[in-house]
């Protein structure tokens, strides 16, 4: 079945530095997308690609980056680590077209000391 | 822009009871509607969607939704609540016009009592 991943599912790192999370889906999907999840405020969306090469800053892109070099992957980058990006994050993806639902992976929770 | 409220941030109901979850939108044209369900330490899953066509539509779990333009909502109901329906529940949004990311409301924390 297809399906999309993301690892690690729990990471602590210190403040400052650079964080990779790995996201990965089996759909053939063009369409991914990186939300970060915080109590009171719901989903909120990161970096987004509608294929490969191409990336999109979201509503809280600052100090987060992404790239698309296939269609399975779209890893996250925290440049610099800080406390106020301890979160749950989530990645998604989805078929072109406004019509079509988002799948989500597991998420990763995220820990700045 | 495109934008989701849901007004209440925890919804209890009695097991057997009917439940109802809203969810106002707004967007600058017609409105593509999904529903999702995230349960402890899991990712979102999907219930339902309104694109089109019907307004109340049938969904995952005995879920259904009622699509109101006049109201702009789009409210989550069930006829008969069950304790294994407690989770968050979040609304989202997109217009038609082109290929742009959902927007999610802030969540509904829904619990269910025996």
């Amino acid at each position: 079945d297809a399906e999309i991943t993301q690892s690690p599912r729990h990471k602590i790192t210190e403040t400052g530095r650079q964080v990779t999370l790995a996201c990965h889906q089996t759909w053939n999907h063009n369409n991914m997308f990186w939300y970060r999840q915080d109590l009171g405020h719901g989903l909120r969306l990161i970096h987004y690609s509608y294929g490969v090469h191409d990336t999109n800053k979201g509503e809280v892109s600052d100090g987060y980056s992404v790239s698309r070099s296939n269609t399975e992957d779209l890893p996250l980058t925290l440049e610099s680590a800080a406390s106020s990006q301890t979160s749950v994050y989530f990645c998604a993806s989805s078929e072109p077209g406004p019509q079509y639902e988002q799948y989500f992976g597991p998420g990763t929770r995220l820990t700045v000391t | 822009a495109q934008s989701v409220a849901q007004p209440e941030d925890q919804v209890n109901v009695a097991e057997g009871n009917p439940l109802t979850v809203k969810c106002t939108y707004s967007v600058s044209g017609n409105p593509y509607l999904f529903w999702y369900v995230q349960y402890p330490n899991r990712g979102l899953q999907f219930l339902l969607k309104y694109i089109t066509g019907d307004n109340l539509v049938k969904g995952s779990y005995g879920f259904e939704a009622e699509f109101n333009k006049s109201q702009t909502s789009f409210h989550l109901k069930k006829p008969s609540a069950l304790v294994s329906d407690s989770a968050l529940y979040f609304c989202a949004v997109r217009d038609n016009s082109g290929n742009t990311p959902l927007v999610f409301g802030k969540g509904t924390r829904l619990s269910v009592i025996a």
